[in-house]
């Protein structure tokens, strides 16, 4: 079965540093890995995602993510935060069940950008 | 184009009654999931629909559940609520379903139950 380990549950930055958020995931299978960003008082909200192709995945808002196959891990990176960035995150690897896929989600890293 | 609404937003209920939380997907969604999150266990998978079908369940008790209607607009239900329903419920919506290769999920802002 697959599941995602977040091995930070805080994270506090001051801004305009870089920030790594961890992500690590079990499966037997190929994967498809997502992270995604929840703001305060929203739902969450696409930033990347990895399906098949370039290991170096871009997404939205200057974060990038890395799938790394040997190390079975997916680390969000951006090299310059901003206070806007303070929100939750959540690695999110693709399952099928029932012949229908499903996110499993990590428990969150909470990014707080601090001035 | 309209995003995903979840209603009511907000909601406050008691020990032993029964609550039920509406999700209507983007126009042209043919799926809907349905998620518990709360601080201690995150955001947990409750079922997904597909037209008006439930094409996937998650390990919660009988006390959930859903249906879909034919505009794709789905409810949830919980009954005989317990404290530890307390949480914030999210819906979101996608083409085909599931959130990985077949499509991107959208999320609605959720609504957050207060059992008492």
């Amino acid at each position: 079965a697959q599941s995602v380990t977040q091995l930070d549950s805080q994270v506090p930055v001051f801004e305009e540093a870089p920030v790594e958020l961890r992500c690590n995931y079990s499966s037997s299978v190929s994967v498809y890995l997502f992270w995604y960003v929840q703001y305060p008082n929203q739902g969450l909200q696409l930033l990347l995602k990895y399906l098949s192709g370039s290991t170096l995945v871009k997404g939205i808002n200057g974060f990038e993510a890395e799938f790394n196959k040997s190390q079975t891990s997916f680390h969000l990176r951006k090299p310059s935060v901003h206070i806007s960035d303070t929100a939750e995150y959540f690695c999110a690897v693709s399952r099928v069940q029932g012949g229908s896929e499903k996110l499993v989600f990590g428990k969150g890293t909470k990014l707080t950008v601090n001035p | 184009k309209a995003g995903v609404t979840q209603t009511p937003r907000y909601l406050i209920k008691t020990r032993g009654q029964q609550v039920t939380l509406s999700c209507s997907p983007i126009s042209g969604h043919r799926s809907v999931s349905w998620y518990q999150q709360t601080p201690g266990q995150g955001l947990q998978f409750l079922f997904e629909y597909f037209s008006e079908t439930q094409r996937n369940k998650g390990n919660f008790p009988g006390r959930f559940s859903g249906r879909q209607f034919s505009n794709s607009r789905s409810e949830m239900n919980v009954s005989t609520l317990e404290l530890g329903d307390s949480a914030l419920y999210l819906c979101a919506s996608s083409l085909e379903g599931g959130g990985g290769p077949t499509g991107e999920l959208f999320f609605g802002e959720g609504s957050r139950l207060t059992v008492l």
